[in-house]
């Protein structure tokens, strides 16, 4: 079966500029989660969807926004890029929402903002 | 929120010797405990979890054990290899949040 796949899997942005970054999770998978990474802040929480719904969501300001598919695709948005926006962006799939399953991770993308 | 401490941020043993990672939680109703392995250029990837009506778990060289009084829980690798150098995560979750991660342990093993 194949794993959680993410593209673009590395993308330089400019401040100021919006990007877009997609996710497809494991076949069946219906949960997405998006976390960010960074040295230091470590990994931290974004937002699940599930059902196409966003049903939670971390301590991120509002430029940050996601969107779930019918096909259980997802993709993130992020608006008006700061630098400090740099970071690896993870997402992972599970087979059910919220604390019902094990979440697998994808590669990453990871955005430099210059 | 949630908030996961873990310890140590580096650790440096000798192939063949055990690892201990240990980390704690803060919130009660926290009730699944993930550990994750990262290398190098990739993401995440699960290894063994726990879930708050067990103890410990066993998965042939690794094993977590889990506290809930003292909200605490652990991982064991036995015979390191080479190939268990890495960086580790635990994470805890409870409620309706995501996982909350802790800052990593590097995991260097010594030839």
């Amino acid at each position: 079966k194949a794993g959680v796949t993410q593209t673009p899997r590395y993308l330089i942005k400019t401040r100021g500029q919006q990007v877009t970054l997609s996710c497809s999770p494991i076949s069946g998978h219906r949960s997405v989660s998006w976390y960010q990474q960074t040295p230091g802040q470590g990994l931290q929480f974004l937002f699940e969807y599930f059902s196409e719904t966003q049903r939670n969501k971390g301590n991120f300001p509002g430029r940050f926004s996601g969107r779930q598919f019918s096909n259980s695709r997802s993709e993130m948005n992020v608006s008006t890029l700061e630098l400090g926006d740099s970071a690896l962006y993870l997402c992972a799939s599970s087979l059910a929402q919220r604390g019902a399953g094990e979440q697998y991770f994808g590669p990453g993308t990871r955005l430099t903002v210059t | 929120g949630e908030n996961v401490e873990q310890h140590p941020s580096t650790l440096s043993v000798q192939e063949g010797d055990s690892a201990v990672i240990k980390c704690t939680y803060s919130d009660s109703a926290s009730n699944y405990f993930p550990w994750y392995k990262q290398e190098l250029g990739k993401g995440p990837q699960l290894i063994i979890d726990i879930r708050s009506n067990v103890g410990e778990k066993k998965d042939q060289r690794i094993a977590v054990t889990l506290n809930k009084t003292a909200k605490h829980f652990s991982l064991h690798i036995t015979e390191t290899q080479p190939e268990d150098s890495a960086v580790y995560f635990c994470a805890a979750r409870g409620g309706a949040d995501g996982l909350t991660f802790g800052k990593g342990t590097h995991l260097i093993i010594q030839p």
